[in-house]
């Protein structure tokens, strides 16, 4: 594909649900980044793959997400017993191996209710 | 005291005036710094990337960089109505990506340009 994509687009639950947030990389680019959006506070850094090594996790928020990448590539962010508080954009860039540069995805608007 | 300061705005300009954003940051470490343009309900795109001090020019678009003082800015000249967006300066210790640590943005600044 052309660029970062992600899916869904929007996710409406209900709290204390489980959610999988997915996001399928730039073919060939080795980084790939979770962000979280939330209104009025920017962009927080979640997590970080390179390649098919393990990430650091201290970065998530709480022992409720979780996030893993199969084969180098797709990734899943998963949030347990989602909170009204984990109301977010979630936002994914992948970058490399060429370039340290990180291009973002559209971003999965999550609103827990 | 967050790591990086950025005026959320909104800053509302006439087309075609010059345009100043810009960010303060706390952690002397910072090395590469980014401008990122966000439009409503898309992701950051990157515009600007500078290592350590200096200018950038690149079109209408300049990136300036005083370590001296942990400030960063980013001039556009001759606003266009199609740069009204959200405006996020960004920076690292690890290259334009960040690396392990990822990328420290700023809150954003909305940008109207009015026609």
């Amino acid at each position: 594909g052309a660029g970062v994509s992600q899916s869904p687009s929007n996710k409406v639950t209900e709290k204390g649900k489980d959610v999988e947030l997915r996001c399928d990389p730039i073919s060939g680019h080795t980084a790939l980044y979770w962000y979280r959006q939330s209104l009025g506070q920017g962009l927080e850094f979640l997590i970080y793959f390179q390649g098919n090594s393990a990430p650091d996790k201290s970065g998530l928020p709480s022992d409720r997400f979780s996030a893993e990448r199969t084969g180098g590539s797709v990734s899943t962010l998963t949030i347990q017993r989602t909170q009204q508080e984990d109301s977010a954009v979630y936002l994914c860039a992948s970058g490399g191996p060429r370039t340290d540069t990180q291009y973002f995805g559209p971003g999965t608007r999550l609103t827990v209710l | 005291q967050k790591e990086v300061e950025q005026d959320p705005g909104p800053l509302s300009v006439p087309e075609g005036a010059i345009v100043s954003l810009n960010c303060t940051y706390s952690n002397s470490a910072f090395q590469y710094f980014m401008w990122y343009r966000q439009y409503s309900r898309k992701g950051p795109e990157l515009l600007m990337y500078t290592y350590s001090s200096g200018n950038k020019e690149d079109g209408r678009f300049t990136a300036q960089v005083d370590k001296s003082s942990k400030y960063i800015s980013l001039f556009i000249r001759d606003s266009q109505p199609s740069d009204s967006a959200t405006y996020l300066c960004a920076m690292s210790k690890r290259g334009s990506g960040g690396g392990a640590d990822g990328l420290t943005f700023g809150k954003g600044t909305h940008l109207i340009i009015q026609p």
